[in-house]
């Protein structure tokens, strides 16, 4: 089945800084690849997501890049802020229609 | 999106004993997912629950200590049975999301304590 790889497993930044998490699946078969913040006590929520067809996708401050090839892809939250801070999830959608999750990074913006 | 009330959203229960975990969404779905997230992990998936049919399971879950029952397309129940402290965690149904291609959506949770 699919196996996803999620790092770094903790990430701090200062505020207004730059924040990069990345992932790599196992599944060539795999097409949709969300991402999801959580914070602490509630649901997951998306934030953006990236279909196999698409390299790349932007949604204000975050963005999404999918490399197939290399069966990597990346998450970039640019001018970080504190409410920012919390566990990001990466995920891939293999076969079955389940989603497979990374271990999650957790981000910790700083004044 | 889609809309789900999970319930309980928490519980502390004796070993031994069973609690099972509803799931409403409030438009029809063909698939419902079950997860386990423990203390400061991931998400796990327990199993997939299609109307009309058995759940499947994944490597690790069974169906005794799991039974899922899916009657229609907007319910489905998650029984965790005779539990141990090892149980205590958080359950969480999702679904694909009929109004976002590929969107899945996450109820509440459940953070359940086994004492």
């Amino acid at each position: 089945g699919e196996n996803v790889e999620q790092h770094p497993s903790t990430l701090s930044v200062q505020e207004g800084d730059s924040a990069v998490i990345k992932c790599t699946y196992s599944d060539s078969a795999s097409n949709y690849f969300p991402w999801y913040k959580q914070e602490l006590g509630k649901r997951p929520q998306l934030i953006i997501d990236i279909r196999s067809n698409v390299g790349e996708k932007k949604d204000q401050r975050i963005a999404v890049t999918l490399n197939k090839t290399a069966k990597h892809f990346s998450l970039h939250i640019t001018e970080t802020q504190p409410e920012d801070s919390a566990v990001y999830f990466c995920a891939a959608r293999g076969g079955g229609n389940k989603l497979t999750f990374g271990t999650g990074t957790q981000l910790k913006v700083e004044l | 999106s889609a809309v789900i009330s999970q319930k309980p959203s928490r519980d502390i229960c004796q070993r031994g004993t069973s609690l099972t975990i509803q799931c409403q969404v409030d438009s029809q779905v063909t698939m419902m997912f079950w997860y386990r997230q423990q203390p400061g992990q991931s998400l796990t998936l327990i199993a997939t629950a299609n109307q009309g049919s058995e759940a499947t399971y994944e490597s690790g879950f069974v169906i005794d200590k799991f039974p899922i029952s899916r009657p229609n397309l907007t319910f489905s129940t998650l029984t965790v049975s005779n539990m141990s402290p090892e149980d205590s965690s958080i359950y969480l149904c999702s679904v694909e999301d009929p109004t976002s291609f590929y969107g899945y959506t996450f109820g509440s949770g459940t953070r359940l304590t086994v004492v």
